[in-house]
């Protein structure tokens, strides 16, 4: 099984600010098979990266993802007071398919 | 647009059984899979398994096998879960969820959630 870790746990931000989000694989994502999800409080997740750095559909462009084989990076270029909000990665390039345990990002 | 509607909110008792329902529209319900995960409070997220609507065919994480059941109600673009011998780590808000017409565990579109509680 693939482990996500990743950091920071809790990142403290101010609106405009860059944020840079981290996670790690245990062993390779096959084919980059990356995904990232947004969670507010109370509601769903919501789908915004997939295969490392494509945008879901609607997702705004300060959203970037990169990396590659066990490193990669969700960048948040300035914050709104909407991104506020923990974000999971999740690998689906092996099974079992697995979460990180997510990176909180909070008002500073 | 893509609609996940899911039941209401359940309270078990341990050793019990529930059944949460999903019901999609504003898509071809027969053309993309549906995924189910769940969030125990103040927790992160599992993936259960999925469904494909179209075959009824059903793929479920290792933990939750012989243990969770995957089904459709074509008529009613309705997919249902159910999780037997519930136990109080059971408690968590199972979520639906749309993923592509392949079986990648994308998860697209998302329902509102379904809070389960174990409590004798």
């Amino acid at each position: 099984e693939i482990v996500l870790t990743q950091s920071p746990g809790t990142l403290s931000l101010s609106p405009g600010e860059r944020a840079t989000l981290s996670c790690r694989a245990s062993q390779t994502v096959t084919n980059n098979y990356l995904a990232w999800y947004q969670q507010k409080p109370g509601q769903p997740p919501r789908f915004l990266i997939y295969g490392a750095s494509s945008r879901a559909t609607g997702i705004p462009d300060r959203f970037s993802g990169s990396g590659s084989g066990t490193d990669f990076t969700l960048t948040i270029s300035r914050l709104e007071p909407e991104d506020f909000a923990v974000y999971y990665c999740q690998q689906y390039g092996s099974s079992p398919e697995t979460f990180g345990q997510g990176t909180k990002v909070e008002i500073k | 647009q893509v609609q996940l509607v899911q039941s209401g909110s359940e309270v078990k008792k341990p050793g019990a059984s529930v059944k949460v329902s999903c019901k999609a529209s504003g898509y071809t319900f027969t053309g993309y899979y549906i995924h189910w995960v769940r969030q125990a409070p103040g927790q992160g997220l599992e993936w259960m398994g999925w469904i494909n609507p179209n075959s009824g065919g059903t793929n479920y994480a290792q933990k939750f096998q012989g243990w969770v059941t995957m089904t459709r109600d074509t008529s009613i673009s309705t997919v249902y879960m159910e999780l037997n011998r519930l136990r109080s780590d059971d408690t968590a808000v199972y979520y639906c969820a749309r993923g592509p017409p392949e079986p990648y565990q994308l998860l697209w579109d998302w329902g509102q959630g379904t809070l389960v509680t174990v409590s004798s």
